[in-house]
């Protein structure tokens, strides 16, 4: 199946610092999204992006789909960003289930 | 307008039981789709249901099985519990395809002992 690697897995910055968070994905994909997972256990969406770019707010997320990777950039970070963020895809070819990655586990230092 | 909703929040069982989980999509969602994640670890797809039938289904064994209702809302079972079954259950819902975007709930999370 496909596999999906993130980086790095962990991230220790100070508040006010700028992030970018890596997914590589091993196949072509009909979907893409990124999550936060909060300490509660609930996954955020964050942007449905099998390809392009997004924005919002402070978030923006880049797809190069013939490159199989997706960047999530994360600008001016505040405490409350802390979590973990995972990737997720669905093949092209393959189930219809989204395969995570491990996840980057983000800490924001005040 | 209500999101994806999972009932019990937390769950305690003993190795051996059986145990039922619960989902209800959020309006307008048609397919539900499961995931089981371990301490540490990214969700791991189990299953998915679109009208009222399992469609896909990820490296698990046969003792988690689920069904959907009429109404879309899914039940994931697992028998026969094995510690290693202690997790956090994730509910997903979608429009049609997974290649839409998914939803998650807050999840259930099992313990057995």
């Amino acid at each position: 199946g496909i596999q999906v690697e993130q980086s790095p897995p962990d991230l220790i910055l100070q508040e006010g610092a700028n992030s970018t968070l890596r997914c590589n994905f091993s196949d072509s994909v009909n979907n893409l999204q990124w999550f936060h997972q909060n300490p509660w256990g609930q996954l955020i969406n964050l942007f449905y992006i099998p390809s392009g770019t997004k924005q919002n707010g402070r978030l923006s997320a880049t797809t190069v789909a013939t490159e199989r990777y997706s960047l999530l950039y994360i600008s001016s970070s505040q405490t409350t960003d802390s979590g973990v963020y995972f990737c997720a895809v669905v093949s092209g070819g393959g189930a219809d289930g989204l395969t995570f990655g491990k996840g980057t586990h983000l800490i924001i230092q005040p | 307008d209500a999101g994806v909703t999972q009932s019990p929040t937390h769950l305690i069982k003993t190795r051996g039981q059986q145990v039922t989980l619960r989902c209800s999509p959020k309006s307008g969602h048609d397919t539900v789709s499961w995931y089981q994640q371990a301490l540490g670890q990214g969700p791991q797809f189990i299953f998915q249901y679109y009208e009222e039938e399992e469609r896909q289904r990820g490296n698990f064994p046969d003792r988690f099985s689920g069904h959907q209702f009429p109404n879309y809302s899914s039940e994931l079972n697992v028998n026969a519990l094995l510690l290693g079954d202690s997790a956090l259950y994730l509910c997903a819902s979608s429009r049609g395809l997974a290649k839409n975007i998914q939803y998650f709930g807050a999840g259930t999370r099992l313990s057995v002992l």
